[in-house]
Order: C-alpha cells, then sequence, then structure tokens
C-alpha cells in the first residue's frame, strides 16, 4: 500500500516549457487535490476533484489546469511555465475530507528559470 | 470565509519542555479540526484530528481539545524531543476542502 505517490521528485524548467505532474493514490479515495507550498505562505489549493471525471477550481487556479481520467489519478498541467511557478506542489488524497482529513504525497519541488 | 490563525514561528525548546502552539479559527457551522506535521523534505501528516465540540485528540503524545466556545484547537505535548522539531500545521474542514494555518516552525534544541 503506497498511499499517495507524486512524479517527478524534482524539476527544472525553463520559461515558456509545458510539464504534467502525476499523483496516484491507491487507497481508493473519491477526493483529490493540488497545493503548492511557498515559504511564509502556507499551503495554497491550486484544483481539487470531488470524484472521477470532475474537476474544481481553488484559490490559485490560473496558469495550471488538472485532469481526473481515473479515480486513481490526477494529473496537474502546467502549459506555459512562469518563474512565478517555482515552488513545492503537493497532491493529496480523502475519502471525506470533513472528517477523516487528507492523506498527502511526498512533493514535487519545480523550478523555473 | 472560514479561516485558521496560529501562532507565529519559529519556536524554540528545549527537550523535555512542554510544548504550546496556539491555534483559533473562524468558521460557520461545525467543522472537523486537524493538526497536521511537516518533517524537513517530506509531504505533510495529519496528526491528530477532532471531529466535534470537547473531542479530545492525541497521538504520539501530542494532545488538542476542540473548544468552541473560544473556537480554538492548541496543540500540546508534556515533554517535546528533538524529533518533534517540524512545521505544524492546524487546519479545519470546510465543504470538500480543508483550509490550513500558515504553520508553525518548531525547533528542538537537546
Amino acid at each position: 500500500n503506497a498511499g499517495v505517490t507524486q512524479t517527478p521528485k524534482f524539476r527544472v524548467l525553463k520559461t515558456g516549457q509545458s510539464m504534467t505532474l502525476l499523483c496516484a493514490q491507491d487507497m481508493n479515495h473519491e477526493y483529490m487535490y493540488w497545493y503548492r507550498q511557498d515559504p511564509g505562505m502556507g499551503l495554497r489549493l491550486i484544483h481539487y476533484s470531488v470524484g472521477e471525471g470532475t474537476t474544481a477550481k481553488g484559490e490559485v487556479p490560473d496558469g495550471y489546469n488538472v485532469s481526473r481520467l481515473k479515480k486513481q489519478n490526477f494529473l496537474l498541467g502546467l502549459e506555459s511555465a512562469a518563474p512565478s511557478q517555482t515552488s513545492v506542489y503537493f497532491c493529496a488524497s480523502s475519502s471525506t475530507a470533513r472528517r477523516e482529513g487528507q492523506f498527502f504525497g511526498p512533493g514535487t519541488r519545480l523550478t523555473v528559470l | 470565509g472560514d479561516s485558521v490563525t496560529q501562532m507565529e514561528g519559529p519556536v524554540t525548546l528545549s527537550e523535555e519542555a512542554f510544548l504550546t502552539i496556539n491555534c483559533t479559527y473562524t468558521a460557520t457551522g461545525y467543522p472537523s479540526l486537524f493538526w497536521y506535521v511537516q518533517y524537513p523534505g517530506e509531504g505533510l501528516q495529519l496528526l491528530l484530528k477532532a471531529t466535534k465540540a470537547d473531542d479530545k485528540g492525541s497521538n504520539k503524545g501530542f494532545e488538542a481539545t476542540y473548544r468552541k466556545e473560544t473556537t480554538s484547537f492548541h496543540l500540546e505535548k508534556g515533554s517535546v524531543q528533538v524529533s518533534d522539531s517540524a512545521v505544524y500545521f492546524c487546519a479545519l474542514s470546510r465543504d470538500d476542502k480543508i483550509i490550513f494555518g500558515k504553520g508553525t516552525r518548531l525547533h528542538i534544541l537537546p
């Protein structure tokens, strides 16, 4: 039981390049989330999904897109990376956010030059 | 809107000291409350939770009580260890999401 896994762990991009971050969970959770973590800013929600085939915007969705084609996977895409997107990205999943809390992946450290 | 406010760090203590990290919240209704811990280079881990007023969550020697009258969920530990050095996040549930505080960095000196 791997829990929540994220691929890749590290990535360096040049401004304007695109990439996709992959999140996978093996706990059969309905809900999945993408956050970014920046110094002094805590965690900010980018997008989330309440089930296969659904997505919704979070607090800071601009410049990102997501897809949830399979229940166990949640993809985060950057179409044209900008230096402001340099951050650590965390994926999380939960059965019900209200009572059980969320389970987090180990994070992806992204640097945009 | 709903929000979580926690004490700013860093908090520096000596080993075996008593720990309190304050957390207050603003919310409508009756959210669940959580404390998460993040060790260096890792993701967040759920430390403890409480789902209704007067509930006490506990784990690994840490405790927090859901106080509706003071809208607080302070984290406490009687005797901290060097291995407790980490960032601690207070959080509340809201609909399909969780709202996090900004985190409190804790340093424990041997």
